[in-house]
């Protein structure tokens, strides 16, 4: 099974700070899947990067896998209290397997 | 857009007594995965199936079951529950062909076994 270790496991930003999650692998990243999670709800899809070097960016959110395709980060630009929640990196074993390991999450919350 | 429709909810149910979940992937998703999220735990993956067929096998007890119909829903049967089965669980669904996209998560089912 795939290992992802996530860091930190929680973090308290102020409104307008930006953050960043790390999430590291012994074994080569196939797919590296951003979620977040709400507390006690659904795993809401934020970004899956397959190729070393990419970059994705949605909205303030941006995701980075390394050439290595062993450690990916999700960088938040200004937070804002909607972007609190938990944040969930997974990876499947093979490329195009959707069978997902997950990291235990980071918890973000975001202070006005 | 449709998305994973799964049911119920919530459910309650008492120590060894049976459950099932029920999980509507997304239309032409022929992929379908269950996942166990206990209390302050990352998901893990249980059990898939491709095309009506088990496709993968997780960490799920010899207590549950579960298959996918020929309209492509899939159903998970827990028996003899246990307090430790109480946690949220996740249906997914992916599309097996074309490009590869992202897996798809439903809303889950809170168990609480009491």
């Amino acid at each position: 099974s795939q290992e992802l270790e996530q860091s930190p496991q929680s973090l308290i930003v102020q409104e307008g700070k930006n953050l960043t999650i790390n999430c590291t692998s012994s074994k080569t990243l196939y797919g590296l899947y951003w979620y977040k999670q709400k507390y006690g709800e659904g795993l809401i899809f934020l970004m899956m990067l397959q190729k070393g070097g990419e970059e994705k960016s949605h909205e303030k959110i941006t995701a980075k896998l390394d050439e290595k395709k062993q450690q990916s980060s999700l960088h938040i630009t200004a937070s804002q209290p909607s972007h609190a929640g938990i944040y969930l990196c997974g990876a499947g074993p093979t490329f195009n397997d959707y069978k997902l390991s997950f990291g235990a999450g980071t918890t973000v919350t975001v202070r006005a | 857009a449709a998305g994973v429709i799964q049911s119920p909810r919530h459910l309650i149910k008492e120590k060894r007594e049976t459950a099932t979940l029920k999980c509507y992937p997304i239309p032409r998703h022929d992929t379908v995965y269950w996942y166990q999220q206990g209390p302050g735990q990352d998901p893990q993956f249980l059990i898939s199936f491709y095309e009506k067929m088990q496709s993968d096998k997780g960490s799920i007890p010899d207590r549950f079951s579960a298959q996918q119909f020929s309209d492509y829903h899939s159903e998970l049967n827990m028996s003899s529950l246990e307090l430790g089965d109480s946690a949220l669980y996740f249906c997914a669904s992916s599309s097996g062909t074309g490009e590869p996209g992202e897996q798809f998560f439903g809303p889950g089912t809170r168990l609480t076994v009491l």
